[in-house]
């Protein structure tokens, strides 16, 4: 069956280091991955897609990217801020574009 | 804040109450979801609808029964739940579900019920 998985369920860092985040998926290939935020208590919130054909997408102080070799998907989040503690999502669309399916998540501490 | 609005933020009810919970989206959105999360668990999905008519039911159990009365509004309407049913339930919007690699998810921030 198809599976995405986040291999670390959590990630402590040091204020100002790069934080790294992984994403793999076996038994398909997915047509895109998505990179979502969520707080406690919260609603996750859309930060980043990127599609097969794409190696790297970048905004502001994140950056994707997507080796469709290794099935893999890393989320970057450079400079870290203390803010940018919170739980992180990678999904993708399952056997139909409607459905987009979660990974078990991240949840990044950034220690000031 | 976002741009869904569910209503109410918490609800406690008993194993043989009728309650609803409600979301609104005013995004011109086309395509309507519910998610179910637990504590420390990714969202599942239960519902989706597209077009206001119902496109995917992820074998949900009947004591959840969903309605899109417009393309802005849609409802989850529940009866005779378990306290296994306890949970944050969200609900997303996107432009349209056909499209959904390039629509990413709007969620709101959930409805926190609790079955007793």
């Amino acid at each position: 069956s198809q599976k995405i998985e986040q291999n670390s369920e959590a990630l402590n860092i040091q204020e100002g280091k790069t934080a790294t985040l992984t994403c793999n998926y076996t038994n398909y290939s997915p047509a895109y991955l998505q990179w979502y935020r969520q707080d406690p208590g919260r609603g996750p919130v859309f930060l980043l897609l990127i599609r097969e054909n794409e190696k790297e997408k970048r905004k502001e102080r994140l950056k994707v990217t997507f080796d469709t070799t290794l099935k893999q998907s890393l989320f970057h989040i450079t400079a870290s801020q203390p803010a940018d503690s919170a739980t992180y999502l990678c999904a993708y669309g399952g056997d139909s574009s409607y459905k987009l399916i979660f990974g078990s998540g991240t949840r990044l501490l950034v220690r000031p | 804040d976002t741009e869904v609005t569910q209503t109410p933020k918490h609800l406690v009810m008993g194993m043989t109450n009728k309650k609803s919970l409600k979301c609104e989206q005013h995004m011109g959105h086309r395509a309507m979801y519910w998610y179910k999360q637990k504590a420390k668990k990714p969202p599942e999905l239960m519902f989706v609808y597209s077009y206001e008519k119902l496109s995917i039911n992820e074998s949900v159990p009947s004591r959840f029964s969903p309605e899109c009365p417009n393309s802005s509004l849609l409802n989850l309407h529940l009866h005779a739940l378990q306290p296994e049913d306890s949970a944050l339930y969200l609900c997303a919007s996107s432009q349209a579900a056909e499209s959904s690699y390039n629509s990413p998810l709007h969620f709101g921030n959930g409805t926190r019920l609790t079955v007793t």
